[in-house]
């Protein structure tokens, strides 16, 4: 059973660089027509598609956040990470992993909260 | 971007009552292929989301029946035909059919 985990730190302190991997067991992520997305959800609010990764390694950003954001594949830990520059307050919100396709994303990591705060 | 419209934004049901929720979005989500590229997920309180109904109308493996997901090009709903307790969170609809991936505001059903 595929099994994705967000990993990274909790506190990011304003205009610095939010990075978080997600572990991805069960299953490769080179395998298969799949993207790896990275998807937020600031408290108490909606969810926000980020971007994701292609298995081939092709990169989709959303454009509100494309000029701060990097998403890649390390292929031989089975992860791929985000990268998030010039962090602010609003960039606070839990951040999920998923596997995406074109039916959807279909598997989800448990999230991890991340504050940016000084 | 495709803009992602929901309604209503919150649900009130009774247990074993029916319950809709609709979704319409900015563009045509009708691929060349005849997919719809809409999805619903359900997001449960203290959990991630997870995938209900996927290219409009087909159920995720172990979504019970009693979910159902119809429509076609720009205007989709989500049906539940007999709610239970367990089926309270957020709605939320997604297209996938172009970048950025967008989603709706997301519907909070609520038990009576």
């Amino acid at each position: 059973q595929l099994q994705l985990q967000e990993s990274g730190p909790g506190l990011v302190k304003p205009s610095e660089t939010l990075s978080l991997t997600c572990t991805v067991s069960g299953g490769s992520i080179s395998s298969g027509n799949y993207y790896w997305g990275w998807i937020r959800q600031p408290p108490g609010k909606g969810l926000e598609w980020i971007g994701s990764v292609y298995y081939s390694g092709n990169t989709y950003y959303n454009p509100s956040l494309e000029s701060r954001v990097i998403i890649s594949l390390d292929t031989p830990k089975n992860q791929f990470s985000l990268k998030l520059s010039s962090v602010t307050a609003a960039d606070t919100a839990v951040y999920y992993c998923a596997r995406q396709s074109g039916v959807g994303a279909t598997n989800w990591g448990q999230g991890t909260m991340v504050t940016v705060s000084s | 971007e495709i803009v992602m419209t929901q309604s209503p934004l919150s649900l009130p049901v009774t247990p074993g009552e029916p319950a809709s929720i609709s979704c319409r979005s900015s563009q045509s989500l009708l691929h060349s292929n005849g997919n719809n590229h809409l999805h619903w997920y359900l997001q449960k309180p203290g959990q991630s989301p997870h995938l209900l109904i996927y290219l409009g109308s087909n159920r995720a493996s172990g979504v019970p029946d009693r979910f159902s997901g119809s429509g076609s090009g720009t205007d989709f709903t989500l049906k539940i035909s007999r709610v239970e307790t367990e089926d309270v969170g957020v709605y939320y609809c997604m297209q996938g059919l172009q970048s950025p991936n967008t989603f709706g505001q997301g519907t909070r059903l609520e038990i009576k």
